[in-house]
């Protein structure tokens, strides 16, 4: 199994473009995230998706869109970059059948820079 | 939802035990606590995680206070592969059971 992917590893993008952020998952997990990592910082829950067809939003979800069409899928969406979505972004996920342990498997991130 | 507190650094020798405190007063009853560590800004990694009895895994222990207050990460013989970020995590239960990471432990295992 590959795990988690993601691609881009790293992208430059100018005030205003917009791009997505690929995440896929071979591993049948029904629940998917994205995190933000800003320097220094511990991650914060962008959008978080409990099947296909299933999101919603995290903490800090504003400037970015998120869709699930398939369970292996889980793009995030930028419209309109800015300087403040300078970060590192990291997909996860997990298999949860119900209470209690549910590890998370994360992506090795996307280094993200807008100038 | 229930936070924790974690000393911001740690220095270990190489080849001693590493113990990472971790303040949860606020868990409640049915949450997990989970550590994960992040080396060099990859995606973090699972550790371990406990509800109430003491853990253990091939990578490391967990020690749980009883009242459930605190708890103890413990890399036995810490190499210098194990220098990284340490994050104690109770889990966030209102979306969709995402990790609620705060600053973490920066430990540094010298030679």
């Amino acid at each position: 199994n590959a795990g988690v992917t993601q691609t881009p590893k790293f992208r430059i993008l100018k005030i205003g473009q917009s791009m997505t952020l690929q995440c896929t998952q071979d591993m049948n997990h029904n629940y998917m995230y994205w995190y933000r990592q800003d320097p220094g910082m511990g991650l914060k829950l962008i959008y978080y998706s409990v099947g296909a067809g299933i999101t919603d939003k995290g903490e800090v979800p504003n400037g970015y869109n998120v869709s699930r069409s398939t369970t292996e899928d889980f793009p995030l969406r930028l419209e309109l970059a800015a300087p403040s979505q300078t970060s590192v972004y990291f997909c996860a996920s997990s298999y949860f059948a119900g209470a209690g342990y549910n590890e998370q498997f994360f992506g090795p991130g996307t280094r993200l820079t807008v100038l | 939802d229930a936070k924790t507190t974690q000393p911001p650094s740690m220095d270990c020798a190489e080849g001693r035990a590493a113990n990472l405190p971790c303040n949860h007063s606020t868990i409640s009853g049915n949450e997990y606590v989970y550590w994960y560590r992040q080396i060099h800004s990859q995606g973090p990694q699972y550790i371990i995680h406990g509800l109430k009895n003491n853990e253990t895994n091939e990578m490391a222990s967990l020690i749980i206070t009883e009242d459930r207050k605190s708890s103890t990460l413990i890399l036995p013989h810490a190499t210098l592969r194990d220098t990284a970020v340490y994050y104690c995590i109770v889990r966030v239960s209102n979306s969709g059971y995402a990790l609620n990471f705060g600053k973490g432990t920066s430990l540094l295992v010298t030679p």
